[in-house]
């Protein structure tokens, strides 16, 4: 079982919905998680960071963490062309954050 | 500020050639990771350096090596290279060991061997 699990896709949604990004991960010891969005030929960039359970919002973006289920999501409210990109789960317990294969997310206009 | 920036973008080498690759971290960062990504998979972890220590590897074979500068900028030496090695190397900065958490991404670095 790897570590983390991520549902490649693609994800493709019309643009003004609400989308779900979920990841499940195995290592219990995980306290921080993170969201990455990339772009085609980009690097990750840094979308959201959370400590533990919860929920954080930012903007359109909303993380969820359940670490009794080990579940992680993001929610994407008013989904827009711009927010196609590949998603990346990074959970992590050290310093260093474990990342998932990434979810692929379409918005069409 | 000035971003983290990498070098060169794209590369190609034949198997059993060496390559270095460059990295110059966010200004005031002092701790650069560097990461593999295949396509369609996610970032791998191969080490971090902390105010030019090794600070932590993972799960990659000595012929991929680092150095940091007193700058803070860093190296990724991979020697003897395989057709495996092929892929986008990616450096991200941070503040502090911790801080990995909150660590910002270069563009990467397209390595394919040939």
């Amino acid at each position: 079982q790897k570590e983390v699990e991520q549902d490649p896709g693609p994800l493709s949604v019309p643009e003004g919905a609400i989308v779900s990004l979920n990841c499940t991960y195995s290592n219990s010891a995980f306290q921080y998680f993170m969201w990455y969005r990339q772009y085609s030929r980009k690097g990750p960039e840094l979308l959201m960071y959370t400590y533990s359970s919860g929920n954080k919002e930012d903007g359109r973006f909303t993380a969820q963490v359940d670490k009794s289920s080990k579940y992680i999501s993001l929610f994407i409210r008013d989904s827009q062309p711009s927010d196609s990109a590949t998603y990346l789960c990074a959970p992590g317990g050290s310093y260093i954050p474990t990342f998932g294969r990434g979810t692929s997310l379409i918005v069409h206009p | 500020e000035t971003g983290v920036t990498q070098s060169p973008t794209h590369l190609i080498k034949t198997r059993g050639q060496q390559v270095t690759l460059r990295c110059s971290s966010q200004s005031g960062h002092n701790t650069v990771s560097w990461y593999q990504q295949a396509l369609g998979q996610g970032p791998q972890f191969i080490f971090q350096y902390y105010r030019e220590e090794e600070n932590g590897r993972g799960n990659f074979p000595p012929r991929f090596s680092g150095l940091q500068f007193p700058n803070y900028s860093s190296e990724l030496n991979v020697n003897a290279l395989e057709l495996d090695d092929s892929a986008l190397y990616l450096c991200a900065s941070s503040l502090g060991r911790s801080g990995a958490y909150e660590q910002y991404f270069g563009p990467g670095t397209r390595l394919t061997v040939t």
